[in-house]
């Protein structure tokens, strides 16, 4: 069985820019979480999805959106890039929502702004 | 708001001994806390979970325990190998949900 797919691993963007990111979750999971891996803040939520609707959503500026589609593949956008929005985005995939079951982890994104 | 607070933020241990963790949580909702290790350039993995309804959970050498009356919870690792190098994260939710609030991290190092 395949794991949690991002792509792209590696992405540099220039300040003022937008990006998307995508994310595969393993087969048959329907539920996807996003985060964002700094050094300084560590592991921060950014959202949750589960059958193309946005459970949660974390402290974040309206600069960051997400989707799911059908496929419950997931994708997150970045508006108007700052350079504070360098870091690892991980995306994390799981089987239920209504209980707690194991979340996979994505390899990441690591976005660089200059 | 929501937080969860992780002690130490590094931790060195010789080889063979033991290593603990601790994580304290504010939300009171809060009831699945999952373990997760990181080692260097790689995604996060799930190590051990624990569910507020039991008060402690072994796997071989890892065990977690949980005072949901303090709102602390623990990751235990005994007979430490220079593998068990990593950093590993706590993190609290509440039921159903996957917004995992982390801790900080702890970079663990086993020095052999």
């Amino acid at each position: 069985k395949a794991g949690v797919t991002q792509t792209p691993r590696y992405l540099i963007k220039t300040r003022g820019q937008q990006v998307t990111l995508s994310c595969s979750p393993i087969s048959g999971h329907r539920s996807v979480s996003w985060y964002q891996q700094t050094p300084g803040q560590g592991l921060q939520f950014l959202f949750e999805y589960f059958s193309e609707t946005q459970r949660n959503k974390g402290n974040f500026p309206g600069r960051f959106s997400g989707r799911q589609f059908s496929n419950s593949r997931s994708e997150m956008n970045v508006s108007t890039l700052e350079l504070g929005d360098s870091a690892l985005y991980l995306c994390a995939s799981s089987a239920q929502q209504g209980t707690n079951t194991e979340a996979f982890f994505g390899q990441g994104t690591r976005l660089t702004v200059v | 708001g929501e937080n969860v607070e992780q002690h130490p933020s590094t931790l060195s241990v010789q080889e063979g001994d033991s290593a603990v963790i601790k994580c304290t949580y504010s939300d009171s909702a809060s009831n699945y806390f999952p373990w997760y290790k990181q080692e260097l350039g790689k995604r996060p993995q799930l190590i051990i979970d624990i569910r507020s309804n039991v008060g402690e959970k072994k796997d071989q050498r890892i065990a977690v325990t949980l005072n949901k009356t303090a709102k602390h919870f623990s990751l235990h690792i005994t007979e430490t190998q220079p593998e068990d190098s990593a950093v590993y994260f706590c993190a609290a939710s509440g039921s159903g949900t996957y917004k995992y609030i982390f801790g900080t991290g702890t970079r663990l190092k086993v020095l052999a």
